[in-house]
């Protein structure tokens, strides 16, 4: 159980362009799920927080403009590129908690996204 | 967030040595979480440490959490190639706004 799906698995653009990156929870209904960005060889980065049926909440220094996400279902949350340059070209991890675990605190995550800007 | 610190940054033994990366924080933690990220892979969730002083075993880690709950230990005992990969700690933020902060990992490498 508690499986997370990411899709595309990995992506290659031009600059200029956006790119839409789904979370799926297969297994478990997420009120709540978070997207990540992992630069190599480095930690992962919070970047927000994805609530489904309100607006996201951004961490600090993360621009909301550029990164759109949407949660539109319980088991569905969306990150959208928007006109992707080079610099955010990164791996892209996304991960939801179970919505019936609230107090096992446990985030299960996704397979992640690669995306390479040209 | 807070910052959760951990070293060593690298590590790299010979199969069947043991291997410990530790995590500290300046702050009491409410919860930490261990996970392990293979080479390209995701991060998986291995074990989350709550009480003070807890010690938990998975066949050969053992993960531990400082009676001030400031800092948490993960050792493996006569590591395998298997284990090689990165280990990340990570302290959740706890209340309505629950997120987590990850530490920068300690990267495991295993010579056979």
């Amino acid at each position: 159980g508690a499986v997370v799906s990411q899709h595309p698995s990995w992506v290659i653009c031009k600059s200029g362009t956006s790119v839409k990156i789904e979370c799926r929870s297969l297994d478990f209904q997420a009120t709540t799920m978070f997207w990540y960005r992992q630069f190599p060889k480095q930690s992962l980065m919070l970047m927000a927080t994805s609530n489904e049926g309100s607006k996201a909440t951004y961490e600090q220094g993360v621009e909301k403009d550029k990164f759109l996400i949407n949660h539109a279902s319980l088991t569905l949350s969306t990150l959208t590129v928007t006109s992707a340059h080079p610099e955010d070209s990164s791996f892209y991890i996304c991960s939801a908690r179970d919505r019936f675990s609230p107090g096992q605190e446990t985030q299960y995550f996704g397979p992640g996204t690669r995306l390479l800007v040209l | 967030g807070q910052q959760v610190m951990q070293i060593p940054q690298y590590q790299h033994v010979q199969e069947g040595e043991d291997f410990t990366t530790y995590c500290n924080s300046s702050t009491t933690l409410s919860n930490i979480q261990w996970y392990k990220q293979r080479p390209g892979g995701h991060p998986v969730f291995l074990i989350q440490l709550v009480k003070s002083g807890e010690v938990k075993k998975q066949k050969r880690l053992t993960f531990q959490f400082g009676e001030a709950k400031k800092n948490s230990s993960l050792h493996i005992t006569a590591t395998q190639t298997t284990d090689v990969g990165t280990y990340f700690c990570a302290r959740g933020s706890g209340g309505s706004n629950y997120k987590l902060t990850f530490g920068k990992g300690t990267l495991l490498t295993v010579n056979p």
